[in-house]
C-alpha cells in the first residue's frame, strides 16, 4: 500500500517555506526522500531511520515520527532550484521500498 | 558517481509486440529495480532482482517479465504490449542493504499504439 503524500502540489515564491507530509498505514523501518526535476531521473535526498531523527540536505530537512508512521520534508527559504516533484519512499518490515504519489513543487521568482 | 543507463529515452511500439527495455549499471550493485511512473501514482515497483538470475515480483508485475543474466544488466520484457502499458519506465540500482539509496536511470517513455 502506497504512502500518502500531501499536498499534491504547492507553489512558492523564492524565499518562502513549505512542508510536505508523508503518511503510512504500516510500521516503518525508514523513510526515504527523492526529488525529480522535469525530464530527469529521481535523485536521492536523504534517508531517515526510525528513532525520530532529523536530517538535512542544503536547506531541506526532514523528520520522522515512527509512532505516527509519518515523515515531513521542510523546504526552508526556497530557491528556484528546489522546483520539482518530491517523492517519499517508505520501508516496512518484509516489504520493498514503496513510493508515494509525489508532491509537485514550483518555486517562482 | 553511479551511472544507470537505460537503452532508449523514447520508444514507440505496436499493440501485441514483444518489447525489451534494457538497463545497465556500473557500480556492481546487487539490487536492481524496474518501476513504472504515471501521473499522480508515483513510482510503482514492477519487478526487483537481488542477484543474477534472481527476481521477485513487485506491486504490478502482470504483463511483464524480467531477465538478469549478468549482474550489471536488468531487462524488462513486455510479452505482448498493450495500450495500457504506455508509460514512463524507470530502472534503478542499489547496494544490498534496503536502506541504501537507489540510483535511477533517466527513464524510457514508452508509447504503445
Amino acid at each position: 500500500q502506497q504512502p500518502v503524500q500531501s499536498p499534491q502540489a504547492v507553489i512558492l515564491r523564492e524565499g518562502e517555506d513549505a512542508v510536505i507530509n508523508c503518511s503510512s498505514s504500516k510500521a516503518l523501518y525508514s523513510v526515504h526522500w527523492y526529488r525529480q526535476k522535469h525530464g530527469e531521473a529521481p535523485v536521492f535526498l536523504m534517508i531517515l531511520l526510525k528513532g525520530g531523527e532529523q536530517k538535512g540536505h542544503e536547506k531541506i530537512s526532514a523528520s520522522f515520527n515512527e509512532k505516527k508512521q509519518q515523515s515531513s520534508l521542510y523546504l526552508t527559504a526556497s530557491q528556484l532550484s528546489y522546483s520539482g516533484t518530491y517523492f517519499c519512499g517508505t520501508l516496512a518490515p518484509g516489504n520493498k521500498l514503496t513510493f508515494g504519489g509525489g508532491t509537485r513543487v514550483l518555486v517562482k521568482p | 558517481d553511479v551511472k544507470v543507463t537505460q537503452s532508449s529515452r523514447y520508444l514507440v511500439k505496436r499493440t501485441g509486440e514483444k518489447v525489451f527495455l534494457e538497463c545497465v549499471q556500473d557500480m556492481d550493485h546487487e539490487n536492481m529495480f524496474w518501476y513504472r511512473q504515471d501521473p499522480g501514482l508515483g513510482l510503482r515497483l514492477i519487478y526487483f532482482s537481488y542477484d543474477v538470475k534472481m527476481k521477485e515480483k513487485g506491486d504490478i508485475p502482470e504483463g511483464y517479465s524480467v531477465s538478469r543474466e549478468k549482474k550489471e544488466r536488468f531487462s524488462l520484457i513486455l510479452e505482448s504490449a498493450s495500450t495500457n502499458q504506455t508509460s514512463m519506465y524507470l530502472c534503478a540500482s542499489s547496494a544490498v542493504d534496503s536502506n541504501q539509496p537507489q540510483h535511477f536511470g533517466d527513464g524510457t517513455r514508452l508509447s504503445i499504439l
